[in-house]
């Protein structure tokens, strides 16, 4: 059974930069057939999908338009899990912030809990 | 980028009534369209994916159809553990995006 696993702050000052991590047990990050998302939801912007990355003979990132300024998706294959940064937060970046695999299908399969982060001074 | 737009906003309803929900995409999916349902303070859950197959234990009750720009997904017969709010999602590849709807919110009538 597939787990994800998040961690990180829930308060991030503007203008500083978002953390979040997403451990895995049950699979690998470095599986070549499936891929490892984030995905943020807030009242006014609904789901958005933020990034992702993978492997497949190499490492791969992709990202939303919408983030691919600020935003850095990596693996870390010794402890078998992925992270999030987000830079120059502003209060519109606060979500709840998760984590979820999608196989060969694009469509997510697991996601992690959930993590709150809000924006603030 | 895809914009997915469902209907209606809001679906009141009793148990055991059919329920059918409407996502049009504003340019062709073809197949990969996937349906979620979402429960206060849960993760999404994955229902449907390529359109029509259910993801794994989930009750046949659901159903998805569709392909190209206009899928519905269906509730037979309404169980109490189905009033949540639904969304669609969909994924195209050049260049990479995945954007969901706004979702269409089941509730007791």
């Amino acid at each position: 059974q597939v787990q994800l696993q998040q961690s990180g702050p829930g308060l991030v000052k503007p203008s500083q930069t978002l953390s979040l991590t997403c451990a895995i047990s049950g699979d690998s990050v470095s599986s070549n057939s499936v891929v490892w998302n984030w995905i943020r939801q807030s009242p006014s912007r609904g789901l958005e999908w933020l990034g992702r990355t993978y492997y497949r003979s190499k490492w791969y990132n992709e990202y939303a338009v919408s983030a691919k300024s600020r935003i850095t998706v990596n693996p870390d294959t010794s402890k078998n899990q992925f992270s999030l940064q987000l830079n120059s937060v502003t209060p519109e970046d606060t979500a709840v912030y998760y984590c979820a695999r999608s196989d060969g299908n694009y469509s997510f399969d697991y996601w992690g809990q959930g993590t709150l982060v809000t924006v603030s001074s | 980028e895809i914009v997915l737009t469902q209907s209606p906003a809001t679906l009141s309803l009793s148990p055991g009534e059919r329920a059918t929900l409407s996502c049009r995409a504003s340019q062709s999916v073809s197949s990969y369209l996937a349906w979620y349902q979402q429960k206060p303070g849960q993760a999404p859950r994955l229902l449907i994916y390529n359109a029509s197959s259910r993801a794994t234990g989930i009750p046949a009750r659901f159903s998805g159809s569709g392909s190209g720009t206009d899928f519905t997904l269906t509730i037979s017969s309404l169980e109490p553990e189905d009033f949540a709010v639904y969304y669609c999602q969909q994924r195209s590849n050049w260049p990479v995006s995945i954007t969901f709807g706004q979702g269409t919110r089941l509730e007791i009538k």
